[in-house]
């Protein structure tokens, strides 16, 4: 099965830029998405497409992919950032659903 | 306004048959182009992408599940349900709803239910 990979942690001081990345085979070949989900609730999404935003996600959350690393990319990191960020990917066969392990985002 | 909402026991014991409903409000069901999942969510861990079912009933499981899951779909009450049988502790974990669009061919996840922490013991 399709494996994608995440750090566990990334930390930043509040106005610096964050950068979360996920790793997987052949990702130039698919189109990555990314939720944020804050404690305690449901995962929101926040870049779909590789690197588009869905209405009401600010300018500084950004996405991008270059070989086989998609990163999600948090500029003037808030302490309203902190939360853990998934990737996800659709593997065509078999037509799955697959999700990074996660990485926990700290503001400092 | 799209809203997703699981309901159903949250408590089950044992080797019993853990079952939740996702009350859906604000779409139909019947649209296209969406399937209707059910992930999950083990304590302080990430996210596992369980099945779909699509609202003519087809249904598409992750393999891990496949040998005790079973999913339905109730498009004139505009919900569906997810039934996970011979329930272990294992199981213990926010159970999420939620809505995949493939209309670009990549399906994404658009829009959640807040979850529901159900769990397994006696």
């Amino acid at each position: 099965s399709y494996v994608l990979s995440q750090p566990p942690s990334v930390s930043v001081a509040p106005g610096q830029t964050a950068y979360v990345s996920c790793a997987g085979d052949n990702l130039q070949t698919r189109s990555v998405h990314w939720y944020r989900q804050r404690a305690g609730q449901a995962p929101v999404l926040v870049v779909y497409e590789n690197s588009r935003r869905p209405s009401g996600i600010p300018e500084r959350i950004s996405g991008a992919k270059s070989g086989n690393t998609a990163t999600l990319t948090i500029s003037r990191v808030e302490a309203g950032d902190e939360a853990d960020y998934h990737c996800q990917v659709w593997d065509a066969t078999p037509d799955h659903r697959v999700f990074g392990g996660g990485t926990k985002l700290t503001v400092l | 306004q799209v809203l997703l909402q699981e309901s159903g026991p949250r408590l089950v014991k044992p080797s019993q048959t853990l079952s939740l409903t996702c009350n859906v409000s604000g779409v139909s069901l019947n649209l296209v182009p969406f399937h209707w999942n059910w992930i999950r969510q083990l304590p302080g861990k990430g996210l596992e992408w369980i099945g779909y079912i699509h609202y003519d009933g087809r249904t598409h499981y992750n393999p891990s599940f496949e040998s005790r899951v079973d999913m339905s779909i109730d498009t004139s009450k505009n919900h569906f349900s997810l039934r996970l049988g011979s329930a272990t502790a294992a199981d213990t974990a926010t159970y999420f709803c939620a809505r995949d669009n493939y209309r670009g061919n990549f399906p994404y996840f658009d829009f959640w239910g807040p979850g529901a922490l159900v769990t397994v013991s006696s």
